[in-house]
């Protein structure tokens, strides 16, 4: 089975800031790795993707994220916010043989104060 | 394209009172489809997903059920709400066969009462 933890409920930063979310997983096979964007009273969109190849993968909207499977962590990046990046993120991890269904962590919220 | 539509939007039911959500998805053929349930502080739960008409796969025992009658159809329901089945619920899809994202609803918003 698959566990998923985001440690931050919530992360307030500034405008322009750079900011980090965490994201740590469990899985005794390999997976796939995902971070969703959540927008208030709205459904989930992804917003990228680790399958394979680079472990550096990266948004259109200036995220990145960064596969590393001796840490177990896939952690979310963005070097300068915007208010409009505020929104809850949720990464997930699922198998990468088979049918499986995604393991979601608890979300972070991030709060950008101008 | 591929289109997902989840109503209604929001509800407020009574507790005791039958529920009945619907999915459906629009621009493709025999997707697997999810029902999720996100409650406040806990993320998103996986409560049914389904690979094809009329198979339903349960993930937590609860009071609510699933059924597929039509290949683009998902539809949420109970037959006496509880005051804990409040939240937002969340319908998914995927292409069937090899793995592709999961694409989300707008979703309901369920108050029990």
């Amino acid at each position: 089975a698959q566990s998923v933890t985001q440690l931050d409920s919530q992360v307030p930063v500034f405008e322009e800031a750079p900011v980090e979310l965490r994201c740590n997983y469990s899985s005794s096979v390999s997976v796939y790795l995902f971070w969703y964007v959540q927008y208030p009273n709205q459904g989930l969109q992804l917003l990228l993707k680790y399958l394979s190849g680079s472990t550096l993968v990266e948004s259109i909207n200036g995220f990145e994220a960064e596969f590393n499977k001796s840490q177990t962590s896939f952690h979310l990046r963005k070097p300068s916010v915007h208010i409009s990046d505020t929104a809850e993120y949720f990464c997930a991890v699922r198998p990468n043989t088979g049918f499986q269904k995604l393991v979601f962590g608890t979300g972070t919220r991030l709060l950008v104060s101008p | 394209s591929q289109t997902i539509h989840q109503w209604p939007a929001t509800l407020v039911q009574p507790v005791g009172s039958p529920l009945s959500l619907e999915c459906t998805v629009e621009g493709t053929s025999n997707p697997n489809l999810y029902w999720y349930r996100q409650a406040a502080g806990r993320g998103l739960q996986l409560l049914f997903y389904s690979v094809g008409i009329g198979q339903i796969s349960s993930e937590v025992p609860q009071n609510l059920s699933a059924s597929r009658p039509q290949d683009r159809q998902f539809i949420l329901s109970s037959k006496k709400l509880l005051l804990s089945d409040s939240g937002f619920y969340l319908c998914a899809w995927t292409t069937s066969g090899s793995y592709n994202e999961q694409f989300f609803g707008p979703g309901t918003r369920l108050t029990v009462l």
